[in-house]
């Protein structure tokens, strides 16, 4: 059964700084890997897809990478900002579209 | 304005009553899902649904029950056999087929036992 993992599981960094968020999972046989944004009692938004047989993905700030072989994705994301407080969760998708959650990484990123 | 919309937002309810809680969208989406998120936690499937008039159990079904009868709506019904039902319930959808395979989140209700 896969299980995703993330740490860590909260991080406050001062404005300006690049940092990087970690998730790995056990079992490599996933469909693609994303990462989603929640802010405080709302619904999530989707940041990056990266399908099972790419490398990374870019929007903007963020870059996330996929390595399936070690199990791992990181989400980096340059020059933070007080607008990027919120917490990331990354999900596995299975070949039958389900989705599998980590806990997340509760980011606060100090003016 | 397409989107999921999810209501209510907040929800009381008390011990050994069944609620009901609605999800729906205008995204001509096949696919919906219903999630469980307790405090601190990530997101767990409760069911979900392929298509019109058929669903499956996801990881926790037990005390939950769903209906499919029209596309755009997915009820969620929390009864009283749910043990710990206090918790943030998010519904998503997904366009089968579609070339990112991402689902879509609603703006989630807050379900609160007395």
């Amino acid at each position: 059964k896969q299980e995703v993992t993330q740490i860590p599981a909260a991080l406050s960094v001062p404005e300006g700084e690049n940092l990087v968020l970690n998730c790995s999972f056990t079992d490599s046989a996933i469909y693609n890997l994303q990462w989603f944004r929640q802010d405080p009692g709302k619904g999530l938004t989707s940041l990056l897809l990266i399908q099972s047989s790419q490398r990374e993905q870019t929007s903007g700030r963020l870059n996330a990478s996929l390595d399936k072989s070690s199990g791992r994705s990181t989400l980096y994301i340059a020059a933070s900002q007080p607008g990027d407080s919120a917490t990331y969760l990354c999900a596995t998708m299975d070949s039958s579209y389900k989705l599998i959650f980590g806990s997340g990484t509760r980011l606060l990123v100090r003016p | 304005d397409g989107g999921i919309t999810q209501s209510p937002k907040y929800l009381f309810r008390k011990e050994g009553q069944n609620v009901t809680l609605s999800c729906e969208q205008n995204l001509n989406h096949d696919a919906m899902y219903w999630y469980r998120q307790d405090p601190g936690q990530g997101l767990r499937l409760i069911y979900y649904s392929q298509i019109v008039n058929d669903f499956q159990k996801g990881d926790i079904a037990e005390g939950y029950s769903v209906s499919r009868e029209k596309k755009e709506s997915f009820p969620l019904t929390v009864t009283s056999a749910q043990k710990n039902p206090t918790a943030f319930y998010l519904c998503a959808s997904r366009q089968a087929g579609g070339k990112t395979d991402t689902q879509y989140f609603g703006p989630g209700t807050r379900l609160t036992v007395l």
